[in-house]
């Protein structure tokens, strides 16, 4: 399966600032996959990223807030913008074949002070 | 709509003793169905999946899971279980075909006793 590699692995950061995210892969990917995952819950999906066209979010989640890079098939960023401490997650990103199963990078700890 | 439901919050097992964790989908077809383990401070690892045929897949680590189509449910189990076992489990479920976006249970939390 691919290797993940995400940066920065956590961060602390001032509320209203702004802070890129970013997702390498070692292996060209056609969808990328980025997800939240809220202290104590589980993951949810904020959007997919497909090289070469705008990033489809989900439903509650907007590019203002989140928006996304995908310069090319193996590295995509996630900007999380004018950040609250309600931001304060893990975020990870996924990659998946056709019909294959997505594998994940380990995430960014992402505190809100 | 679909959904994913893990009834377990936490569960605690003694090593070496067996382990089943419950997961029920509700989804418009049968879908490719996930189960996940993240430890502390890890991002999310691919157990083992169902796309289709045997109704009981194996999986990595002595983990296997069975689907049950008339029960809309993918269970989890191990029959002994070691003290690194010790993690969160999510089940999750995806559209067949395609690039599947998937939809996460609320995850087991399990503990393992000495």
């Amino acid at each position: 399966s691919a290797v993940i590699s995400q940066k920065p692995s956590r961060d602390i950061c001032q509320r209203g600032t702004s802070l890129t995210i970013q997702c390498q892969v070692d292996s060209q990917v056609t969808m990328m996959f980025w997800y939240r995952q809220q202290p104590g819950q589980s993951l949810t999906l904020i959007a997919t990223a497909n090289q070469g066209s705008e990033a489809t979010y989900e439903s509650g989640f907007v590019i203002d807030k989140f928006p996304i890079s995908r310069p090319n098939l193996t590295f995509s960023t996630l900007t999380v913008s004018n950040m609250s401490p309600e931001d304060s997650s893990i975020y990870l990103c996924s990659v998946g074949g056709e019909s294959q199963p997505q594998h994940f990078g380990d995430g960014t700890r992402l505190s809100i002070l | 709509a679909q959904s994913v439901t893990q009834p377990d919050i936490h569960i605690t097992v003694s090593e070496g003793a067996s382990l089943e964790l419950r997961c029920n989908y509700s989804y418009g077809a049968t879908p490719y169905l996930f189960w996940y383990v993240q430890s502390p401070g890890q991002g999310l690892q691919l157990l083992l999946k169902y796309f289709s045929g045997d109704t009981l897949v194996q999986g990595i680590k002595g983990f296997e899971a069975e689907f049950k189509r008339s029960q809309s449910s993918f269970n989890l189990r191990k029959p002994s279980v070691h003290w690194s076992d010790a993690a969160e489990y999510f089940c999750a479920v995806g559209a067949p075909g395609g690039y599947n976006k998937l939809i996460f249970g609320a995850g087991t939390r399990l503990a393992v006793h000495p």
